[in-house]
């Protein structure tokens, strides 16, 4: 069965350094998201991406986060001048269609620690 | 804005129990998706509901979603040790805007 992968599994970096946190989608699915999770806490939505644009974002998206699609098959979310609080579980998520109508397939999920 | 509840938080079930969990939303919603995340994993896309006093039963767990489409709610009938983890619903409002619930976080004592 197909799946989104997730590299790394667990990142670990200096406060004010810059993360790149890797993803690939299944294969042919147009729609991809970034949720992050706070140990202990709910799931929050980042940011959802179609057809090489950002399509909605969350308030906690601001500007030090960024993502890409840089070739046609990763899927990436670059977090600049990282904070102690930036430190949690983020998820990537693709699928077939809008999220909204379409059931979303979750990676295994990469664990930030900020120190 | 929206403003997306799930009740209980915790749940300690007795295996053999049946319990629910609830998903309120303070807006109408266009549908809503429920997903159970285990403990150490990741979300798994369980159900999506649509229409309007929708209801949908997978084996032992039942999905329901309310009249007015503002809220829903996850029953499980007769709970084993593999039910235990946390589900979440994920909403989607009238403007697109997605949100996930706080979950409620399922143990099942043998």
């Amino acid at each position: 069965e197909p799946e989104v992968t997730q590299t790394p599994s667990h990142q670990v970096t200096q406060m004010g350094q810059e993360v790149i946190l890797r993803c690939v989608p299944i294969s042919n699915h147009l729609y991809f998201y970034w949720y992050r999770q706070i140990l202990g806490q709910k799931v929050e939505f980042l940011v959802s991406f179609y057809n090489n644009e950002i399509s909605e974002k969350s308030e906690i998206f601001d500007d030090q986060f960024s993502v890409e699609r840089p070739d046609g098959s990763n899927f990436t979310l670059k977090i600049r001048s990282t904070k102690l609080e930036d430190s949690a579980m983020y998820f990537c998520a693709s699928s077939e269609g809008a999220g909204w109508a379409y059931e979303q397939y979750f990676g295994p999920g990469t664990r930030l620690t900020v120190t | 804005g929206q403003q997306v509840m799930q009740i209980p938080q915790y749940q300690h079930v007795q295996e053999g129990e049946d319990f629910t969990t609830y998903c309120n939303s303070s807006t109408t919603l266009s549908n809503i998706q429920w997903y159970k995340q285990r403990p150490g994993g990741h979300p798994v896309f369980l159900i999506q509901l649509v229409k309007s006093g929708e209801v949908k039963k997978q084996k032992r767990l039942t999905f329901q979603f309310g009249e007015a489409k503002k809220n829903s709610s996850l029953h499980i009938t007769a709970t084993q040790t593999t039910d235990v983890g946390t589900y979440f619903c994920l909403t989607t409002d009238s403007w697109g805007k997605l949100q996930f619930g706080a979950g409620t976080q399922v143990v099942v004592t043998p």
